[in-house]
């Protein structure tokens, strides 16, 4: 079944303990992106990919940390968390360069920095 | 970069009713223009594009137009059901040049109402 698989789905954790969300695609896709949403705010890019070894920053990157060594792995990494990360995030993957076609959603995970 | 502002934040309709949600974006490269729904603790999905060569795009009871001039498009619900109840997300992005990713709005909450 072609999908986006994140991990954990739910976390809470204590300020500054580093900590990585996983998203793994199995459709090929190059292009993969990381989002955060919050009420009222809707959907703000992080960081992106448009292949491996290639990233860059969204419109919301501060205190988070992307790699793409894999083509179907795409990892967010938060090195020292604050409160102000407490969010709803998903990871999502598309067949074509910079996300054009359509955006395939993970699950999304619910983080909250206490 | 690129800013869309989305409007109305809620909306409120009878069933069978049609619903309007109108989006503006700022940058005039932008090419592409995809609507997400989201229904109430899921993922985002994919419900329509449309690129900025066509005004209007149309699948069953909804269409998407786009006025390139004015810089703004709008996604068109008819015959409203309740399972058309959900948040709704323009975005939009220049495909196949630039190194952005899709910039979303904050969203409509679409309300049925029996």
């Amino acid at each position: 079944e072609a999908q986006v698989t994140q991990n954990p789905r739910y976390l809470i954790t204590v300020t500054g303990k580093k900590l990585t969300v996983t998203c793994s695609q199995n459709m090929n896709h190059e292009y993969m992106s990381w989002y955060r949403q919050d009420p009222g705010l809707g959907l703000r890019q992080i960081y992106y990919s448009m292949n491996v070894e290639v990233t860059d920053k969204g419109d919301v990157p501060e205190g988070y940390k992307v790699s793409r060594k894999e083509k179907r792995n795409f990892p967010l990494i938060l090195e020292s968390p604050s409160p102000n990360q407490t969010s709803l995030y998903f990871c999502a993957s598309s067949l074509f360069v910079q996300g054009i076609g359509e955006q395939f959603f993970g699950p999304g995970t619910r983080l909250t920095v206490l | 970069g690129e800013n869309v502002e989305q409007h109305p934040s809620t909306l409120s309709v009878q069933e069978g009713d049609s619903a309007v949600i109108k989006c503006t974006y700022s940058d005039s490269a932008s090419n592409y223009f995809p609507w997400y729904k989201q229904e109430l603790g899921k993922r985002p999905q994919l419900i329509i594009d449309i690129r900025s060569n066509v005004g209007e795009k149309k699948d069953q009871r909804i269409a998407v137009t786009l006025n390139k001039t004015a810089k703004h498009f709008s996604l068109h619900i008819t015959e409203t059901q309740p399972e058309d109840s959900a948040v709704y997300f323009c975005a939009a992005t220049l495909a196949g040049g630039g190194a952005d990713g899709l910039t979303f709005g904050k969203g409509t909450h679409l309300i049925i109402q029996p």
